[in-house]
């Protein structure tokens, strides 16, 4: 069954704390992103990857740091740098160069903090 | 920055009424993409329409672009409850998958 796994559903970070949350897909997919929704609002980019060891900066890369050591996997991780981490955090997917542009998005992480 | 913009912000309407969301945008696109999201969810493509089209449909979904205007509207026809949801338009900047989203359409599907 493919498909985008994210994982926790909810994470907890204390004050000063580095969380990682976790993006793994088996869709065979090139590109993976990273995006920030807070309540109400739209979707942010934070960062994204469309090749394996390779990344780029969205709108909102402070505080945040991502590495692409496989395919499969795009790991990103909230430093104590980010103040305001407090959101609902979605990773997505997509085929490089496919006519179908879609994204395909995870079921995504809520990060608190305590 | 976020070039959608959904309208209205959120949508009220009776099962079996069709529901109608509008999405404004800044610069010139390739494609504009419609997403549904439920609740505590991720987003869920529904359809994608591209610059050089003006309408598409898919089930009970029907998509305008109007390019002059820079705008697109969304059209769920015959609603149910289960279309209860939020929706957001997405459009690209020039690299494939790194699209700008609105802010949303929270419809609400009263049975």
């Amino acid at each position: 069954d493919g498909g985008i796994t994210q994982s926790p559903k909810y994470l907890f970070r204390k004050e000063g704390q580095n969380v990682t949350l976790s993006c793994e897909q088996n869709l065979n997919h090139d590109a993976m992103y990273w995006y920030r929704q807070d309540p109400g609002q739209g979707l942010r980019l934070i960062y994204y990857s469309q090749i394996v060891n390779d990344f780029q900066k969205g709108d909102i890369a402070e505080g945040y740091s991502v590495s692409r050591e496989k395919k499969e996997s795009f790991p990103l991780t909230v430093t104590s740098a980010q103040k305001n981490p407090t959101a609902f955090y979605l990773c997505a997917s997509t085929k490089w160069d496919s006519l179908d542009e879609k994204l395909f998005f995870g079921s995504g992480t809520q990060l608190s903090v305590l | 920055s976020q070039q959608g913009e959904e309208d209205p912000q959120a949508l009220s309407i009776q099962e079996g009424e069709n529901a109608t969301m509008n999405c404004s945008y800044k610069t010139s696109i390739n494609n504009l993409q419609w997403y549904r999201q439920n609740s505590g969810r991720g987003l869920v493509h529904l359809i994608l329409i591209r610059s050089n089209e003006r309408e598409k449909h898919s089930g009970r979904l029907r998509v305008t672009l109007d390019t002059s205007k820079k705008s697109s509207s969304l059209l769920i026809t015959a609603s149910r409850a289960a279309d209860t949801a939020s929706y957001f338009c997405a459009t690209d900047r020039g690299s494939q998958g790194n699209l700008i989203f609105g802010k949303g359409t929270k419809l609400s599907v009263k049975p």
